[in-house]
């Protein structure tokens, strides 16, 4: 019930295309759901992040969209540039846990 | 503003030996958490600090402990280490109790850890 699960686990996309992954969960507690972008040798670096209360946030050409009743989060990178190559993190939390459960990761490769 | 850091970057340690990993906050954070990289598990929670205080903890043997010094630094130990411990450790800095689930965590460029 702690688990999010994260796909695709890998994703390429051509320069312009739009990068879609998707995440799901089980626990109804959690209330808060960041997208961590991780380079090679460095950590993770918050993108985005929204509470189930907006269905949509976006910010520049990323955008995240929340479905309560799929239990469903979705990171949209619109208008996909080659320095957007990354892996790509889902997160959620509880309340009073102190801690985020993330995904699997989505290795992201845009091609110039 | 200095990021969260980490020392060392790179450790190597042989199999049953103890190891202690440290994490400077930014500063004024007084939140820190520790999590495990690791290609097969992704990113586990290891622990969280506030104030010196441990406020939760990961699913993990008892050989990984942790403390937190009055000026927000922390470090983590592993004892008697497995080949299974080696990761990347990543060390996330927040300013408030509950900041993280404002702001989001501030992360570390982690400490890579093989044991050999």
């Amino acid at each position: 019930q702690q688990q999010v699960k994260q796909s695709p686990q890998s994703l390429i996309v051509q320069k312009g295309g739009i990068s879609i992954i998707i995440c799901a969960y089980e626990n109804t507690a959690f209330d808060y759901f960041p997208w961590y972008q991780q380079f090679p040798g460095k950590g993770p670096a918050l993108l985005i992040a929204i509470r189930p209360d907006v269905s949509e946030k976006k910010e520049g050409r990323f955008t995240i969209s929340f479905n309560k009743s799929a239990k469903q989060f979705s990171l949209h990178i619109m208008d996909s540039q080659p320095g957007d190559s990354a892996t790509y993190f889902c997160a959620a939390s509880e309340s009073g846990t102190y801690k985020y459960i993330f995904g699997t990761g989505t290795r992201l490769k845009v091609l110039a | 503003k200095a990021g969260v850091t980490q020392t060392p970057r790179y450790l190597i340690k042989t199999r049953g030996q103890q190891v202690t990993l440290s994490c400077s906050p930014i500063s004024g954070h007084r939140s820190v958490s520790w999590y495990q990289q690791t290609p097969g598990q992704g990113l586990q929670f290891l622990f969280e600090y506030f104030s010196e205080t441990q406020r939760n903890k990961g699913n993990f043997p008892g050989r990984f402990s942790g403390r937190q010094f009055s000026n927000s630094r922390s470090e983590m130990n592993v004892s008697t280490l497995e080949l299974g411990d080696s990761a990347l450790y990543l060390c996330a800095s927040s300013a408030n109790s509950d900041t993280y689930r404002n702001y989001g965590y501030t992360f570390g460029s982690g400490t890579r850890l093989t044991v050999v």
